[in-house]
């Protein structure tokens, strides 16, 4: 069964650094999204990523996190400068269509901010 | 926007009684309810969803009811198993493209 990969399953930063989590989607899906889930938490919506573009974003996605498809494969969520809080549980998803069926989320990866 | 709520954040139950977990959601809107199962360490992983055109689905020992006058959905386990011990999360879409999740609620099915 098509699987949503994310690497790596467990990054630790210092505070202040910038860190790179990477998802490579189901092949054929279109939509990707970032999702994070504090520890012990709910998980909650980043953002949103459709023909190349932010579709949508929510409050926590302010300007210290970016997200790109540098090549047809990857999608990347960028955090420039990490803070304490970002210490979450980040997951990768994607869907194939315009409707909301079929999300499939990858396994996460653990960011620690030390 | 889309606002879910889950009850029980807890629940326990015997191996072979039955769970049940339910959401609301504020958006008389939305149209797809899923719920996920999540075990540690991984991520949200589809069980059972329902459109709202349907009022119940069924999937073996997993159940899902909607009222879609009282926006309310329901997840039912039947005959549980210690394997059935994760997190469940219920969700509801956001603008027909984000997923708002409730808050998760804790199952442990004791043998």
């Amino acid at each position: 069964e098509p699987e949503v990969t994310q690497t790596p399953s467990h990054q630790v930063t210092q505070m202040g650094q910038e860190v790179i989590l990477r998802c490579v989607p189901i092949s054929n899906h279109l939509y990707f999204y970032w999702y994070r889930q504090i520890l012990g938490q709910k998980v909650e919506f980043l953002v949103s990523f459709y023909n190349n573009e932010i579709s949508e974003k929510s409050e926590i996605f302010d300007d210290q996190f970016s997200v790109e498809r540098p090549d047809g494969s990857n999608f990347t969520l960028k955090i420039r400068s990490t803070k304490l809080e970002d210490s979450a549980m980040y997951f990768c998803a994607s869907r194939v269509g315009r409707t909301v069926y079929g999300y499939t989320f990858g396994s996460g990866t653990r960011l620690t901010v030390v | 926007g889309e606002n879910v709520e889950q009850h029980p954040s807890t629940l326990s139950v015997q191996e072979g009684d039955s769970a049940v977990i339910k959401c609301t959601y504020s958006d008389s809107a939305s149209n797809y309810f899923p719920w996920y199962k999540q075990e540690l360490g991984k991520g949200p992983q589809l069980i059972i969803d329902i459109r709202s055109n349907v009022g119940e689905k069924k999937d073996q020992r997993i159940a899902v009811t909607l009222n879609k006058t009282a926006k309310h959905f329901s997840l039912h386990i039947t005959e549980t198993q210690p394997e059935d011990s994760a997190v469940y999360f219920c969700a509801a879409p956001y603008n027909n493209n984000d997923m708002r999740f409730g808050a998760g609620t804790r199952l442990t099915v004791k043998p």
